[in-house]
């Protein structure tokens, strides 16, 4: 009974492709999100989703697109695939987005997916 | 938007030693302060976090310090193990959606 669990685990694939992660969570939390995990560990976000709403986006090429169907779900799907894309994606879930109260930002990880573009 | 700087990028200490970890922060609204341990190949997990209106936690052998005048935060740990050797995150939670900004990581080793 993983609580945040993403798929595929691991990704290899060639330049142009596109591919598709899928990310689902048990908690009943209302927020999900994608980060992106580079080679130098650095952990950005990409995007956030409350409750099947877009509400953070940040500079992130239009290839990447994330799907929210319902709130325990978030997938992200990136067209014409580059090196660059290579790193490790986390989805991740947090209770509330934008409640201060104890525990409403504590955010859970899923296990990543490596993505390696060739 | 925040911008959270962490030092240092690598740290090493031997077993038995403390271990100090600086973070700044520059949005001034920020008002949450979680700190993520990521062992190789495994997810980031909170180990500790304080609230703005909070100076100083404790958990055993971890804890952290926020001064909110200098824009600091700080982690510490004591009696370091070799399985708190990990990569370790600060970040700072801000705006009206409380978006989870991260410093850069520390690679923390403890040497047996």
């Amino acid at each position: 009974d993983t609580a945040v669990s993403q798929t595929p685990k691991y990704l290899v694939t060639q330049m142009g492709n596109d591919k598709s992660i899928k990310c689902e969570q048990n908690l009943g939390h209302d927020t999900m999100y994608w980060y992106k995990q580079d080679s130098k560990k650095f952990l950005k976000i990409m995007f956030s989703y409350n409750n099947k709403e877009l509400i953070i986006n940040e500079t992130v090429p239009n290839r990447f697109s994330p799907k929210s169907p319902d709130k325990a779900h978030l997938n992200l799907h990136i067209n014409s695939l580059e090196l660059g894309d290579s790193a490790v994606y986390f989805c991740a879930s947090s209770p509330w987005a934008g409640r201060a109260s104890l525990g409403a930002n504590v955010l859970t990880f899923g296990a990543g997916s490596r993505l390696t573009v060739l | 938007g925040e911008n959270v700087e962490q030092h240092p990028s690598t740290l090493s200490v031997q077993e038995g030693d403390s271990a100090v970890i600086k973070c700044t922060y520059s949005d001034s609204a920020s008002n949450y302060f979680p700190w993520y341990k990521q062992e190789l190949g495994k997810r980031p997990q909170l180990i500790i976090d304080i609230r703005s209106n909070v100076g100083e936690k404790k958990d055993q052998r971890i804890a952290v310090t926020l001064n909110k005048t200098a824009k600091h935060f700080s982690l510490h740990i004591t009696e370091t193990q070799p399985e708190d050797s990990a990569v370790y995150f600060c970040a700072a939670t801000s705006g009206g959606y409380q978006k989870v900004t991260f410093g850069t990581g520390t690679k923390l080793q403890v040497i047996p």
